[in-house]
């Protein structure tokens, strides 16, 4: 079955900076690639998501870039601000059913 | 609309109790999912279902069943509480299985002494 590594998983970085995030995954059927962004204490909601049929897609600040040949995809958000500061995953579709499997997360601190 | 809602929001269980843990949404869609999350596991889906009458097990189905007799409901049940379900339980909803977005509840906290 479908396996997510994410990487890193804590962020630390300064106001004003870019943050990367990466994931990999290992089944080639895999087609949808969404991120969520988790507060503490609430419930994970959709920031980006990208189909298997573009390479990169971006929405303000964020980005997501994908690499069907490496099996890799990431999130990258520039200007951060301390309001990013979450823990997010990425989660990729099980072949072409759509079950999601999720990264075990990253937490990201973006300090002032 | 309500979106996805989850009751209750904090529970605390004796072991072997059991309880069920319901999910609605009123967005009409046919794709409803549990998953639980516990520190530094990421989300890992529990059961799932296409459709009215229709479920299948995910990746961490034992010890909890499902069942979806309507669109809108899809109550997870913990037929004899261990303290391993100690966790935070998550519904999601989607138009449909394939390629699309999922809609989260707000959770329920689930403590097993």
């Amino acid at each position: 079955g479908e396996n997510v590594e994410q990487h890193p998983s804590t962020l630390s970085v300064q106001e004003g900076d870019s943050a990367v995030i990466k994931c990999t995954y290992s089944d080639s059927a895999s087609n949808y690639f969404p991120w969520y962004k988790q507060e503490l204490g609430k419930r994970p909601q959709l920031i980006i998501d990208i189909r298997s049929n573009v390479g990169e897609k971006k929405d303000q600040r964020i980005a997501v870039t994908l690499n069907k040949t490496a099996k890799h995809f990431s999130l990258h958000i520039t200007e951060t601000q301390p309001e990013d500061s979450a823990v997010y995953f990425c989660a990729a579709s099980e072949g072409s059913q759509g079950n999601l499997i999720f990264g075990k997360g990253t937490k990201l601190s973006v300090k002032p | 609309n309500a979106g996805v809602t989850q009751t209750p929001k904090f529970q605390v269980l004796k072991t072997g109790q059991s309880m069920t843990l319901q999910c609605a949404q009123d967005m009409n869609h046919e794709y409803m999912s549990w998953y639980r999350q516990d520190p530094g596991m990421g989300l890992r889906l529990i059961h799932y279902s296409v459709g009215a009458g229709i479920t299948d097990q995910g990746e961490v189905p034992n010890g909890y069943n499902v069942s979806r007799s309507t669109t809108e409901d899809f109550p997870l049940r913990l037929l004899s509480a261990a303290p391993s379900q100690t966790s935070v339980y998550f519904c999601a909803s989607s138009y449909s299985i394939f390629l699309d977005i999922e809609y989260f509840g707000p959770g329920t906290r689930l403590t097993v002494t």
